[in-house]
């Protein structure tokens, strides 16, 4: 069973960067691609990114130069690092591993980031 | 960029409805198509891969189809603990993309 464990909330100011990190248990990294989705106070879903197991990535092109993910395999941990960050990044942070090729069969429980002057 | 979008945006039933939600892709994905139920302050749960494949432990009267262009998701008895929303979500190219999402509501 893959249980993926995400950091807790942030509070940053507009400007600022944040690191959002999914810590893996069940799950090495090396065997798996892992996205990362975000979700704006009642909104829908937004897919920001993606790390292939061998470290290759696909990033969102709204988000081409603010983002990026990373992966440490000795710690089972992957990381979304966001910077420049304005108000309408507020959002649930979360991330999603892939259970077959680009389908995302399991989450993390999510990391709210707000970013407010 | 593949768009998707779904209708209806919310629907009202009743326990033991059939609901059926549909979702449009704006070029054809074969049958690279996944769904999602999301409840309130939850993660999103993947549902159906691949238009038709039930996950594991998802109760049978979710029936995914389609393929091309056009999806449904079918729920044949709508429980109490089906009321959430839906989400599909294209699998076929990068950037993945999802659906506005559907709101299954009580009537």
């Amino acid at each position: 069973q893959v249980q993926l464990e995400q950091s807790g909330a942030e509070v940053k100011k507009p400007g600022a960067s944040v690191k959002v990190s999914c810590k893996a248990s069940g799950h090495t990294f090396s065997r798996a691609g892992l996205s990362w989705v975000r979700q704006a106070p009642g909104q829908g879903l937004e897919w920001l990114g993606w790390i292939s197991a061998t470290g290759n990535t696909d990033y969102a092109h709204n988000l081409q130069g603010r983002v990026t993910i990373s992966t440490d395999t000795s710690t089972s941990t992957a990381s979304l690092e966001l910077r420049s960050l304005r108000s309408d990044d507020t959002a649930v942070y979360y991330c999603a591993r892939d259970s077959s090729t680009m389908t995302l069969g399991d989450w993390g429980q999510g990391t709210l980031v707000t970013v407010s002057s | 960029d593949i768009q998707m979008t779904q209708s209806p945006s919310s629907v009202s039933a009743s326990v033991g409805d059939r609901v059926t939600i549909t979702c449009q892709a704006s070029q054809p994905i074969s049958s690279w198509l996944a769904w999602y139920q999301q409840k309130p302050g939850k993660a999103p749960k993947l549902l159906i891969s691949a238009a038709s494949t039930l996950q594991s432990g998802v109760p049978s009267r979710f029936i995914g189809s389609g393929s091309g262009t056009d999806f449904t998701l079918t729920i044949t008895s709508l429980q109490p603990e089906d009321f959430a929303t839906y989400y599909c979500q294209q699998a076929n190219s990068f950037p993945l993309t999802f659906g506005p999402g559907t709101k299954v509501d009580i009537k």
